[in-house]
Formats: C-alpha cells, structure tokens, sequence
C-alpha cells in the first residue's frame, strides 16, 4: 500500500531533551516535506527537500533540523525542544517537482514539550 | 509573499444544505491551487485541485473553480452529508513547485 508513515504518533518530552520523529514513504517520491498545524494557524511548511541531500527552509524552520540521506526517509530532529514547539507534525511526500501535483500525507505526530 | 486566506469556521449546518467556504488568495504568477479535507486523527487527504485560470475541480459534489480575476477557489457542495463533517484547507502551490502554502482551516459539522 503506498503511504507515508511517522513515528511516533503521540510524544510526550521535557524541554531541551533531544528527539527525532521519522518519516518514510514508499513511493519513490522525490519531493518531502514537514509542517506543523496550530489553531488558527493552519500549517506552516517547516522544510522541504528536493531529492536526496537536497533540503531547503520553509516558513518556520527556527529550532528544527532536517536531513535527507535517502530517498525515502526524512526525518525531523528536535535539538533543543521548547514548549512552543508543541503541536501537531505532519510530514508529506509527492513524485514531481511541478507544481500541480498533489502531496500525500501522513497520519500526523502529536508532540506535547512540558 | 504568497499566502491564502480562507473562510473562518466552524460552519455547522443541517444535513442536505448548500456549503460554500471562501477562498482567496495572493500569489505571484500563477499557482496551482488545492483544496484538502482532514477527518478527525488523519492526515489531509486531497479533494481537488486546480491548475489554472477558469479550470474547475470536483471531487465528491465538492467544486470549486479557479478564479484569477478575483483571486478566489470557493469550495461549494449543493448538499452536505454528516459524514462531510471534517475540517478543509486552501492551499496554493508557486509555480517553481517548492512551497505550499495553506489557509487556516474551516471546521463543518453536519448534522442530521
């Protein structure tokens, strides 16, 4: 079944403890990304990659870390959490760089930083 | 820079009324647009989508045509079911295709 699947769904940590929430898909696609979704923010595109050692900032980038050593993996590093960076995380793939095409989602990760 | 501004919510209509969530959006050139759904613990699924000027998508009874005079893709549906309760989001992708850009969301309930 094509998806794309993170982990974990729901954390729980302290501020400053380190984390990382992993993305994969297995769609061959070239193109992911992360955002987070807030209340009355909607979702703000965290980072994007291109391809494979290709990453690029989005909107909110500040206190995230990205890298994109294969293809379908892409994970999300959390240096330093702080509470402001409790929300909802969804990560995202699609096949082309074009615009036009659709990105397919994950199931979310619901971060909670105390 | 680009950005969407989309209706505020919650709607809650009655079942098998006519739904309209309004769009718009700012852009330089010319982006394709989106419109996902989000039912409650998932991820955004597409619903439709539009690439250019006067193109209509639908998906569902769902239609929303892109409007580059207005700079506008309403979301319409002539008669809403319980199970369309969900939260949907504008989107816009600029056309080198790197960014997406999302509204806030607009929560529906339906109910019977």
């Amino acid at each position: 079944e094509a998806q794309v699947t993170q982990n974990p769904r729901y954390l729980i940590t302290v501020t400053g403890k380190k984390l990382t929430v992993t993305c994969s898909q297995n769609m061959n696609h070239e193109y992911m990304s992360w955002y987070r979704q807030d209340p009355g923010l909607g979702l703000r595109q965290i980072y994007y990659s291109m391809n494979v050692e290709v990453t690029d900032k989005g909107d909110v980038p500040e206190g995230y870390k990205v890298s994109r050593k294969e293809k379908r993996n892409f994970p999300l590093i959390l240096e330093s959490p702080s509470p402001n960076q409790t929300s909802l995380y969804f990560c995202a793939s699609r096949p082309l760089l074009l615009a036009g095409e659709t990105q397919y989602f994950g199931p979310g990760t619901r971060l909670l930083v105390l | 820079g680009d950005s969407v501004t989309q209706m505020e919510g919650p709607v809650t209509l009655s079942e098998e009324a006519f739904l309209t969530i309004n769009c718009t959006y700012t852009a330089t050139g010319y982006p394709s647009l989106f419109w996902y759904v989000q039912y409650p613990g998932e991820g955004l699924q597409l619903l439709l989508k539009a690439t250019k000027a006067d193109d209509k998508g639908s998906n569902k009874g769902f239609e929303a045509t892109y409007r580059k005079e207005t700079t506008s893709f309403h979301l319409e549906k002539g008669s809403v079911q319980v199970s369309d309760s969900a939260v949907y989001f504008c989107a816009l992708n600029e056309n080198t295709g790197n960014q997406f850009y999302f509204g806030t969301g607009t929560s529906l309930t339906v109910i019977p």
